[in-house]
């Protein structure tokens, strides 16, 4: 009930295309589900987050996509850019639940 | 200062040693969070604190001790360490522990046990 399953565990996409990585969760408590960037060397960074009471959020070229009758949610890059390489993660929490994170996608996108 | 600071970056340390690991948040949070992140795993809760008490231990092995003097530093001690124990350790700040709020993590210590 607490684990965020992520996939896929890898993505490679070319410059300019469209990088979309899926989460889902089982507990229907959780109402915070924000997306992490990780580059390497460096901690998570706090990318774009979305709560339940809206199905999209855009910031730029990412979008969260949130379908939460499927209790799913997505992160999809738009114009993906060589600077987006790095690990994506998804997580999720409820008002007192700890933050639950997704095991990570490793995006690189070539030239 | 800015966020969230680590010190020191990277560790090197073998099984008998002694050492701690730094934490400084410079946001004005009340709550601070250790992760151990090892690869190809979900980010691993080891510890909370919210307003310098302790309100997490996510079952994790007593050879780990945290210590939080104020809301502004976190400490992790480290003794007799074991191999598997090698990882990146996050520390995390947020405004408090209530769910439903952005952590802002820092780089991480890079911690090899030999």
């Amino acid at each position: 009930q607490q684990q965020v399953k992520q996939s896929p565990q890898s993505l490679i996409v070319q410059k300019g295309g469209i990088s979309i990585i899926n989460c889902a969760y089982e507990n229907t408590a959780f109402d915070y589900f924000p997306w992490y960037q990780q580059f390497p060397g460096k901690g998570p960074a706090l990318l774009i987050a979305i709560r339940p009471d809206v199905s999209e959020k855009k910031e730029g070229r990412f979008t969260i996509s949130f379908n939460k009758s499927a209790k799913q949610f997505s992160l999809h890059i738009m114009d993906s850019q060589p600077g987006d390489s790095a690990t994506y993660f998804c997580a999720a929490t409820g008002n007192t639940d700890k933050l639950i994170f997704g095991t990570g996608t490793r995006l690189q996108v070539f030239p | 200062e800015t966020g969230v600071t680590q010190t020191p970056r990277h560790l090197v340390m073998g099984m008998t040693n002694k050492k701690s690991l730094k934490c400084e948040q410079h946001l004005g949070h009340n709550a601070m969070y250790w992760y151990k992140q090892s690869a190809k795993k979900p980010l691993e809760l080891m510890f909370v604190y919210n307003f310098k008490e302790q309100t997490e231990n996510n079952s994790v092995p007593s050879r780990f001790s945290p210590e939080c003097p104020n809301s502004s530093h976190l400490f992790l001690h480290l003794h007799t360490l074991q191999p598997e124990d090698s990882a990146l350790y996050l520390c995390a700040s947020s405004q408090d522990e209530q769910g439903g709020q952005p952590q802002h993590f820092g780089d991480g210590t890079r911690l090899s046990i030999l």
